[in-house]
């Protein structure tokens, strides 16, 4: 079955990191562009990264650049965020996407189901 | 990069249509960059309907059409059914600050 399966969520305290992760399967992972979209509680979509096939071009979202780090293990079909210094603002579902290939801009034809970080004290 | 507007709601009767607006400014939608549209139903990851303005991923029925023009790009579904029922977000290209932008959100219902 062609799926992302995030991982890594859970409660944390103000100022602590989570690292996220998403893995793969059904699909030559190593082809596509993946993404890492979030959203806040009863709130809208917000785009935090996005990374090439390779992991040779990374891009950020104004609102976490500093504090996110993304990379990829395509050995392991794996897609990781890394989360520090985290804030309340930051709770939120964290979803993993695959690009369609060669699409003008965001094109997300596949999802993870999303894993719920909580920053609360 | 401020998020892309669209209207909080919209809502049209069983069978009729319903359009939503996608409103940015010359850096990410006027700015020749392809809308792509999501519908996400309450505690689901959202799905991918359309993408580079107006084309449809497999599985997509063809009630769902896309268009874009200037700042401007909009999101009909015709025929409207339950299952309709969802909220919509566009997207684009956001820019210097942005790599991607999402619009705000249109909850769709089917009354």
């Amino acid at each position: 079955e062609v799926q992302l399966v995030e991982s890594g969520g859970g409660l944390v305290q103000p100022g602590g990191s989570l690292r996220l992760s998403c893995t793969a399967s059904g699909f030559i992972f190593s082809n596509y562009e993946m993404n890492w979209v979030r959203q806040a509680p009863g709130k809208g979509l917000e785009w935090l990264s996005y990374i090439t096939s390779s992991g040779g071009s990374i891009k950020y979202g104004a609102s976490v650049k500093g504090r996110v780090t993304v990379s990829r293990d395509n050995a392991r079909n794996s897609l990781y965020l890394q989360v520090n210094s985290l804030r309340a603002e930051d709770t939120a579902v964290y979803y993993c996407a695959r690009e369609i290939p060669n699409c003008i801009n965001d094109c997300l034809d596949l999802w993870g189901q999303g894993t719920l970080v909580t920053v609360s004290s | 990069q401020s998020a892309l507007t669209q209207p909080p709601s919209a809502s049209g009767s069983p069978g009729q249509s319903v359009t939503i607006s996608c409103t940015g400014t010359s850096s990410d939608v006027g700015g020749y960059n392809p809308v792509s549209w999501y519908q996400q139903h309450p505690g689901k990851a959202p799905k991918l309907m359309i993408y580079e303005v107006s084309k449809r991923p497999s599985g997509v029925p063809d009630r769902f059409s896309g268009s874009q023009s200037g700042n401007t790009a909009s999101l009909t579904v015709s025929g409207l059914q339950a299952e309709d029922e969802a909220d919509y977000y566009c997207s684009s290209h956001g820019g210097s600050n942005n790599f991607y932008v999402f619009g705000t959100g249109t909850r769709v219902t089917v009354v």
